[in-house]
């Protein structure tokens, strides 16, 4: 199985920030890595797929990069609606998906 | 707009049965490969099955062959996971997610429906 590690677990951020979130894949998964985001008391949300790529409707803040086992999720200037556990996910293994533990990010 | 409506949770009792549904509107159902994705109560998320387009191919996680039968009505866009031998580990919201491939072909990501709980105690 491969294991999707996140870091870090919990991030506190003030409005207007940049964020970074990182993922790293157990075994390189090409660029076959999704990011959802999962607003309180909500199902998940596609934000990235490709490692880069905007679903429809994601707004530019958010942008994806990496390849092979390490990937970053980049949010440019936090806003307090972002408040949100986000989650990678490789796809590399159809049909053995696996999803990262998760980052909570907090509006400090 | 894609609409994904579970239904079917609720309370059961470790061994008991259980069939979740998912009524799909707003896209070809018949196109997509479609899948289940739990998430038990304040952890990540666990990827449980997933169904062709056609259903003529389905696969499972580990943890749940055996057990869970994924199936799929594409006259009445629906899909299903009947559980059966369910324990305390079991005990999750079950998302029904859209593979965004289409066209009969996997991307591997998703999107998602609401979700309904499943508790499994005595």
């Amino acid at each position: 199985e491969i294991l999707m590690t996140q870091s870090p677990a919990t991030l506190s951020v003030s409005p207007g920030e940049r964020v970074t979130l990182s993922c790293r894949a157990s075994q390189r998964v090409s660029s076959n890595l999704a990011w959802y985001q999962q607003k309180p008391g909500q199902a998940p949300r596609l934000l990235i797929y490709g490692a880069s790529t905007r679903a429809t409707g994601i707004p530019a803040r958010f942008s994806g990069s990496g390849s092979g086992t390490e990937f970053t999720l980049t949010i440019s200037s936090l806003r307090s609606e972002d408040l949100a556990v986000y989650y990678c996910q490789q796809y590399n293994y159809w049909p053995r998906l696996t999803f990262g533990g998760g980052t909570k990010v907090e509006i400090k | 707009q894609v609409q994904l409506e579970e239904s079917g949770g609720g309370l059961v009792k470790p061994g008991g049965s259980l069939t979740l549904s998912c009524e799909a509107s707003g896209f070809t159902f018949s196109a997509h490969y479609m899948s289940w994705i739990r998430q038990a109560p304040g952890k990540g998320l666990e990827w449980v099955s997933s169904i062709t387009s056609t259903g003529g191919t389905i696969y499972y996680a580990d943890s749940v062959k055996g057990r869970f039968t994924i199936s799929r009505d594409n006259v009445k866009n629906s899909l299903y996971l009947q559980m059966n031998s369910l324990r305390a580990e079991d005990t999750a919201v079950y998302y029904c997610a859209r593979d965004e491939g289409g066209d009969d072909a996997w991307s591997g990501y998703f999107s998602w429906g609401q979700g309904t709980l499943v508790t499994v105690s005595s």
